[in-house]
């Protein structure tokens, strides 16, 4: 399918287990961003790459750690999930060489940690 | 600090005009997104403004006054699909976006 994609869609896990939430995108787009949305808050940025092996932190990186090994893929994991952390994750795209051009949204990940 | 202030909800009518309004302190603003949220759903893009002025874009349109740190979301001839939340966002020195907490707006007969 063409465009950005996330899996697994909903996820329960218990404290303490690692976690590994998967985003792919078809349009070759340099940046790739992962979100967190809360109630009461906007999107908060977790991490972002602006290329192959190159991945920076974002406002709340603490307990995600990411890579990207190739373009398409961008997989961010939790070490050792938290209750803080149950929140509805979104990986995100854009093209171009910079971080103000439109970012495109994968459909989230839902994830509750028990 | 960095902030981004939006009305948490409003209400309109079917057929009417409602103005969403954005105000944003960022130290290295760059430009200014809005984008659609339908619930349940993953946020869509709706406008980018960078210079002063009002961007029309069929029913919305988008102002911005860097001056004064302040954005509106005009949405005009409602209908009952433009219900959803409208995230405001901001550009900063860190080539970040920074992220207003939503306004959901509820559209009524």
């Amino acid at each position: 399918d063409a465009g950005i994609t996330q899996s697994p869609r909903y996820k329960i896990t218990e404290t303490g287990r690692q976690v590994t939430l998967m985003c792919h995108q078809t349009w070759s787009h340099s940046y790739m961003f992962w979100y967190r949305q809360d109630l009461g808050h906007g999107l908060r940025l977790i991490y972002y790459s602006a290329a192959a092996d190159i991945t920076d932190k974002g406002e709340v990186p603490d307990g995600y750690v990411v890579s990207r090994s190739k373009t398409e893929n961008f997989p961010l994991t939790l070490e050792s999930a938290t209750r803080s952390q149950t929140s509805v994750y979104f990986c995100a795209s854009s093209e171009g060489d910079r971080v103000y051009n439109e970012q495109f949204f994968g459909p989230g990940t839902r994830l509750t940690v028990l | 600090g960095q902030n981004i202030d939006q009305p948490t909800e409003m209400t309109a009518t079917e057929g009417a005009i409602v103005q969403i309004n954005c105000t944003y302190q960022t130290s290295g603003f760059n430009g200014l997104f809005w984008y659609q949220q339908h619930a349940g759903e993953a946020p869509t893009f709706l406008s980018y403004n960078v210079l002063d002025g009002l961007e029309e874009k069929g029913r919305f349109s988008s102002f911005l006054s860097r001056s004064k740190g302040y954005s509106y979301l005009l949405l005009k001839e409602l209908q009952m699909k433009d219900s959803a939340s409208y995230l405001c966002a901001s550009t900063d020195s860190n080539y970040q976006l920074i992220w207003g907490a939503g306004t959901k707006l509820i559209i009524k007969p």
